[in-house]
C-alpha cells in the first residue's frame, strides 16, 4: 500500500523563477492538503484540493496555486519566487468528509530560493 | 486568528527518563486535537487524534490527555529511549484544515 509520495524531494531556484511540486496521495485518499514549513515553524496550511478542485485556502498570496488530476494526484506551483519562499512543502492525504481522522503525510520537498 | 501553542520548544533528556509536553489551543470551536511525531529525514507520523474532553490516549510508552474546556493537552512518553528523539507537532482541527504549533524537539541521550 503506497503512500504518500513527493517530488522532487530537493529544489534550488532562483528569485523570480516559478516552481512546480507534486504530490501523489495514499492510495484510496481522495483529498489533497499543501502545507508550508518555514524554519522554527510548525507546518501552515495553504490549500486544500477536492475533486479537481480548491476547496478551502490558508493565508498565501495568489503566487501559490495548485491542481489536482483526476486521479486525485497534485501539483503545487509557485510563481514569481521570494527568498522568503525557501521552506519545507509537505502534501498530506485524507477522505473527504471524514473528519478528526489522522492526516497521512509524505516526506516532503525542500525549496531553496538563492 | 487560531494560536496553537507548544512547550517547552526543545528538551534534552536521559534515556528512561519520563517527559512530557504541552499543547495550547483555542477553547472554542472545538473539533479534533492531533498529535504527530516527526522524525528527522521522514514524514510525520500520526500518534493520537482525541475529540472528547477528558480523552485519554495510549499508543505503548506514549499517552495523551486532553482537556478542552481549557484548551490544553499533555503527551507523555515513560522511559523515553533514544529512538523517541524526534519533533513533536500538535494540531488543532478547523474545519478542513490543521493549525499547527511549532513543535517540542525531544532528543534522548543513551
Amino acid at each position: 500500500d503506497a503512500g504518500v509520495t513527493q517530488s522532487p524531494t530537493h529544489l534550488i531556484k532562483t528569485r523570480g523563477q516559478q516552481v512546480t511540486l507534486r504530490c501523489s496521495p495514499k492510495s484510496g485518499h481522495d483529498t489533497v492538503s499543501w502545507y508550508q514549513q518555514a524554519l522554527g515553524q510548525g507546518p501552515q496550511f495553504i490549500f486544500q484540493y477536492y475533486e479537481e478542485e480548491e476547496r478551502q485556502r490558508g493565508n498565501f498570496p495568489d503566487r501559490f496555486s495548485g491542481h489536482q488530476f483526476p486521479n486525485y494526484s497534485s501539483e503545487l506551483n509557485v510563481n514569481a519566487l521570494l527568498l522568503g519562499d525557501s521552506a519545507l512543502y509537505l502534501c498530506a492525504s485524507s477522505l473527504q468528509g471524514v473528519y478528526s481522522s489522522p492526516l497521512h503525510f509524505g516526506n516532503g520537498t525542500r525549496l531553496t530560493v538563492t | 486568528i487560531l494560536n496553537v501553542e507548544q512547550s517547552p520548544q526543545s528538551l534534552h533528556v536521559q534515556e528512561g527518563d519520563s517527559t512530557n509536553f504541552t499543547c495550547s489551543f483555542p477553547s472554542s470551536n472545538f473539533y479534533a486535537l492531533h498529535w504527530y511525531r516527526w522524525e528527522t529525514a521522514k514524514s510525520p507520523e500520526a500518534l493520537f487524534v482525541m475529540t472528547l474532553n477528558g480523552d485519554e490516549k495510549k499508543k505503548g510508552r506514549i499517552s495523551a490527555t486532553l482537556n478542552t474546556k481549557e484548551g490544553y493537552s499533555y503527551l507523555y512518553i515513560k522511559g523515553s529511549q533514544p529512538e523517541d528523539s524526534a519533533t513533536y507537532l500538535c494540531a488543532f482541527e478547523y474545519g478542513n484544515k490543521l493549525v499547527f504549533g511549532a513543535g517540542t524537539i525531544l532528543r534522548v541521550k543513551s
